[in-house]
């Protein structure tokens, strides 16, 4: 069946540092692929999304890939800050109306 | 502004109470769900329904059930709360479609005495 396997945290950076948070997936035909994020406190709300392979998604100065040929979808920032601190799901939607979760990766940013 | 509203930010109730949850999207989308989140756990499915009393199973539906009488509002019950299901509650709503997001309520955070 689909899933979704997320980079275990938590993760604690620096800030201005280099951020990677890790996601593959496995699923049967085309899925779509997300990453949510989850501040303390709050739902979730969709930082980004990719629909096709290839496709780039971004918002809020991170990027994730859609990369068929090694099932992945991973997270990247440029340069964190503190307000960057929260939990980050990867989430993948095939087919059926389900969404399918990692497990969450907590990352803190520190001054 | 889309808006998923859940009926309670934190809610503390005893062993073997019946215990609601109510979830309210103004978005008119037809799927609605029901998660619960646990550290290193994730978010695991409980139920989803994709239709006006239409529901189906999750993951973890085993002392849960659920209600869908109007399109908007989507309730899970708690037959008779255990102390194991003290955890965090998110509903969430999403039109049809692959591609398409899902948008989450603030969470319910829910402990049983």
């Amino acid at each position: 069946g689909d899933s979704v396997t997320q980079m275990e945290g938590p993760v604690t950076l620096s800030e201005e540092a280099f951020l990677t948070i890790n996601c593959t997936y496995t699923a049967t035909g085309y899925p779509s692929l997300f990453w949510y994020v989850q501040y303390p406190g709050e739902g979730l709300q969709l930082l980004l999304k990719a629909t096709k392979a290839d496709d780039k998604g971004s918002n809020k100065g991170f990027e994730a890939t859609y990369r068929k040929e090694t099932t992945s979808f991973h997270l990247e920032k440029g340069s964190v800050q503190v307000s960057d601190s929260a939990v980050y799901f990867c989430a993948l939607s095939g087919t059926g109306n389900q969404f399918y979760f990692g497990t969450g990766t907590s990352l803190t940013v520190i001054p | 502004d889309v808006k998923v509203t859940q009926s309670s930010r934190y809610l503390v109730k005893r062993t073997g109470e019946k215990v609601f949850l109510e979830c309210v999207q103004d978005m008119d989308h037809e799927n609605m769900f029901w998660y619960r989140q646990d550290p290193g756990l994730g978010l695991r499915l409980i139920y989803f329904s994709y239709d006006v009393k239409m529901k189906e199973k999750g993951d973890i539906p085993e002392g849960y059930s659920v209600s869908r009488e109007k399109k908007e509002r989507f309730s899970l019950i708690l037959e008779s709360a255990s102390t194991n299901q003290t955890s965090m509650y998110l509903c969430a709503s999403r039109p049809p479609g692959r591609s398409t997001e899902a948008f989450f309520g603030q969470g319910t955070r829910l402990t049983v005495v």
